[in-house]
């Protein structure tokens, strides 16, 4: 199956500042990558995906971007409010079923 | 954006009863659903991949017979933990992927339900 490596597990910026948190999959097959944000003891909520046919996306503060030959798609947060705090997972979705794998997660924490 | 209903929020039992858990989509028709196992501080790990009128799929480890899953309808699924111990005392989350004639792009996402906390005695 897919392997997803996330890092960091854990980023604290200062508000304001610029957060990136970068995954890597094995699978060159794969077509979407999504990002969830998970707020502590509440569902995961996608805040932006990419496919595979598209380099970058951004959406006001948060942006994605995805390089397919090295196989590692990155999601750039500029402008951290502290309501960004939460948990990051990004997730590819595999050739198989639609299912999706997820990364560790990292706990961002922004600090006003 | 679509809407995934997830019953009850927190449940409390005590070892050996069963507890049904519920993932209803609410404005969008569903073929697969998904349900998802997180302990604390950690990521979502998935149990079973539920496709609508049909067997689930059970991920390696996970035993089909402990967690029951039925998918009836394009808008539920249920799971069913049976003789719950301890040991399945977790965060268990469903998601639904919009199946149908709907936006073709659409149809790769994963709406999550609110997740249920289950507690056993």
């Amino acid at each position: 199956g897919e392997n997803v490596e996330q890092h960091p597990s854990t980023l604290s910026v200062q508000e304001g500042d610029s957060a990136v948190i970068k995954c890597t999959y094995s699978d060159s097959a794969s077509n979407y990558f999504p990002w969830y944000k998970q707020e502590l003891g509440k569902r995961p909520q996608l805040i932006i995906d990419i496919r595979s046919n598209v380099g970058e996306k951004k959406d006001q503060r948060i942006a994605v971007t995805l390089n397919k030959t090295a196989k590692h798609f990155s999601l750039h947060i500029t402008e951290t409010q502290p309501e960004d705090s939460a948990v990051y997972f990004c997730a590819v979705r595999g050739s198989t079923l639609g299912r999706l794998y997820f990364g560790r997660g990292t706990q961002l924490t922004v600090w006003p | 954006g679509a809407v995934v209903s997830q019953h009850p929020s927190w449940v409390i039992c005590k070892s050996g009863t069963s507890v049904k858990i519920e993932c209803r989509s609410l404005d969008f028709q569903a073929t697969t659903m998904f349900w998802y196992r997180q302990f604390p501080k950690q990521s979502l790990m998935l149990m079973a991949t539920s496709n609508e009128g049909s067997k689930a799929t059970y991920e390696q480890g996970v035993e089909k017979d402990k967690f029951l899953i039925n998918h009836a309808s394009l808008t539920l699924s249920t799971l069913t933990v049976t003789s719950a111990h301890p040991e399945d005392s977790s965060f268990y989350i469903c998601s639904a992927q919009p199946g149908g004639s709907g936006d073709p792009l659409a149809k790769n996402i994963q709406y999550f339900g609110a997740g249920t906390r289950l507690s056993v005695l």
